[in-house]
C-alpha cells in the first residue's frame, strides 16, 4: 500500500485558500487520491478523490502532478467551520480486493482563526 | 443520503467482558468496514467485509472478530475486552463500484475498566 505524508497541522484565516498538500512516492498504477474530512466527535466525511491532473467539486480542488507523487488538496476562502482534520489516502479502488483497501494516515489538524 | 448507525455512542464495559458493536447501514452497500481511532495514530483498519459472511483482517485484528449474516449489518465483537481496546470505533460502507468513497457512521466510544 502507498504510505502518504502530510503536515501534522496548518493555521488559516477566515476567507484565506488552504492548500494542504500530500506525499506519496510509491503510488502505484491502480491507485486513486481521496481525501477525507473530520470533525470532533464525528467519522469522516468523503471531500474528493481524482486520479491525475485536477478535480473540482463544490467543495474543494484537488491538483495532482503529472508524476502523482504527491498531490494538494484546496480549500477556497475557509471559513471557522473547515477547522478539522483532513486525510490523505492512496489506494487501489478498481480491484476490490484484500490489500487495496484505502489506509489513513495521521492526517493534517487545520485551524482556521477569524 | 446513506446513513450509518452505530448502536452505541458511548460505551463502558468491564476487563474481560464480551463487547458487541453493530452497525447498519441503509444503502445496500456491499463493503463494510470496523476502524478505531486513537489519538495521534490515526485511523486503523480492524476489519472490512465485501459480501455477506465473508471477512477480510485489516491492519489490527488481534482481539477482535467480525459477522455479517446480513448485507446490511455488519458487527465487531471483542470476545474478553481488555483495556488498551479503550477507544473509538467507526464503522463505515461503500459500494463495490466504488470503495473509495467510505460513508462513517458517528463512532462509539468504548471505555474497558
Amino acid at each position: 500500500l502507498a504510505k502518504t505524508t502530510q503536515p501534522i497541522s496548518m493555521d488559516s484565516y477566515e476567507g484565506q485558500e488552504v492548500n494542504i498538500t500530500c506525499s506519496h512516492n510509491n503510488i502505484a498504477t491502480n491507485d486513486y487520491i481521496t481525501w477525507y474530512q473530520q470533525f470532533p466527535s464525528q467519522g469522516p466525511r468523503f471531500i474528493i478523490q481524482g486520479y491525475k491532473t485536477k478535480v473540482t467539486n463544490e467543495v474543494a480542488s484537488l491538483f495532482i502532478p503529472a508524476d502523482r507523487k504527491s498531490s494538494t488538496l484546496s480549500l477556497p476562502r475557509v471559513s471557522l467551520s473547515d477547522t478539522a482534520v483532513y486525510y490523505c489516502l492512496v489506494g487501489d479502488i478498481v480491484n476490490n480486493n484484500a490489500g487495496n483497501m484505502l489506509t489513513f494516515g495521521g492526517g493534517t489538524r487545520l485551524m482556521v482563526k477569524p | 443520503d446513506v446513513k450509518v448507525t452505530q448502536s452505541s455512542r458511548y460505551l463502558v464495559k468491564r476487563t474481560g467482558e464480551k463487547v458487541f458493536l453493530e452497525c447498519v447501514q441503509d444503502m445496500d452497500h456491499e463493503n463494510m468496514f470496523w476502524y478505531r481511532q486513537d489519538p495521534g495514530l490515526g485511523l486503523r483498519l480492524i476489519y472490512f467485509s465485501y459480501d455477506v459472511k465473508m471477512k477480510e483482517k485489516g491492519d489490527i485484528p488481534e482481539g477482535y472478530s467480525v459477522s455479517r449474516e446480513k448485507k446490511e449489518r455488519f458487527s465487531l465483537i471483542l470476545e474478553s475486552a481488555s483495556t488498551n481496546q479503550t477507544s473509538m470505533y467507526l464503522c463505515a460502507s461503500s459500494l463495490w463500484r466504488d470503495p473509495g468513497e467510505l460513508f462513517f457512521g458517528e463512532g462509539s466510544r468504548l471505555t474497558v475498566l
